[in-house]
């Protein structure tokens, strides 16, 4: 058990829908990072919040959009889904907002586009 | 632009023998390397890691080697065991991005009994 917790597990939704995907660091930790990993690829990086702020964006399309809350649980929403959205969303957290090295993933939310 | 490649989708090993996993990289600003392990139906867990300072690290069965010249580096697991069955990624990241993760596609490795 990493201590990230990541609800819900799995989503099946239709296109053109919205969702919302949570992610809970492990405890103490600031900073929260959002992946996706598509069929076969490898994991890519969305964005990173640290301590409620956005410090960084990967390959985020602009209808996703997350935050990170006062209690430093964060967010992730995915708006006007498509079928290509269909993938794995992990979240990961590191103590810090630097170079911290390890981060520790959650079990990653299933989202499926019908 | 693919910065971090792992050419081997796939790796079959007899159980007791050694695993070589490689990796290679594009970037040369990356300082830091780590790899992880993921099962089905779980995140990433890490495994080990080196600083670009180093040209290897070692953790019990697993040790990691840099070749910073070729931007190359593999993860060596010594003795394979099945439950080392399981996909292994690799990634990168650059001080001065914090602890963001350029990952590979990964190496799905199985050890047969």
């Amino acid at each position: 058990d990493s201590g990230v917790t990541q609800t819900p597990k799995h989503l099946i939704t239709a296109t053109g829908q919205r969702v919302t995907l949570r992610c809970s660091p492990r405890s103490g930790d600031l900073s929260v990072y959002w992946y996706q990993q598509s069929l076969d690829q490898g994991l890519q990086f969305l964005i990173h919040y640290y301590n409620g702020e956005e410090r960084a964006k990967g390959n985020i399309l602009e209808r996703f959009s997350a935050q990170q809350f006062p209690d430093l649980h964060s967010e992730l929403n995915l708006s006007s889904l498509e079928l290509g959205d269909s993938a794995l969303y992990f979240c990961a957290s590191t103590p810090q907002g630097g170079f911290s090295a390890e981060a520790f993933f959650g079990q990653g939310t299933r989202l499926t586009v019908v | 632009d693919q910065q971090v490649k792992q050419n081997s989708p796939s790796l079959s090993v007899q159980e007791g023998r050694i695993s070589i996993l490689n990796c290679d990289y594009t970037n040369s600003m990356f300082d830091y390397f780590l790899w992880y392990k993921k099962y089905p139906a779980e995140g990433p867990t890490f495994l080990i890691s080196i600083s670009s300072i180093k040209d290897k690290n070692e953790d019990g069965r697993f040790t990691v080697f840099l070749n910073k010249s070729a931007k190359h580096l593999s993860l060596h697991i010594v003795p394979s065991q099945p439950g080392d069955s399981a996909v292994y990624f690799c990634a990168a990241s650059e001080e001065t991005s914090g602890s963001r993760l350029t990952f590979g596609e990964g190496t799905q490795l199985t050890v047969n009994p």
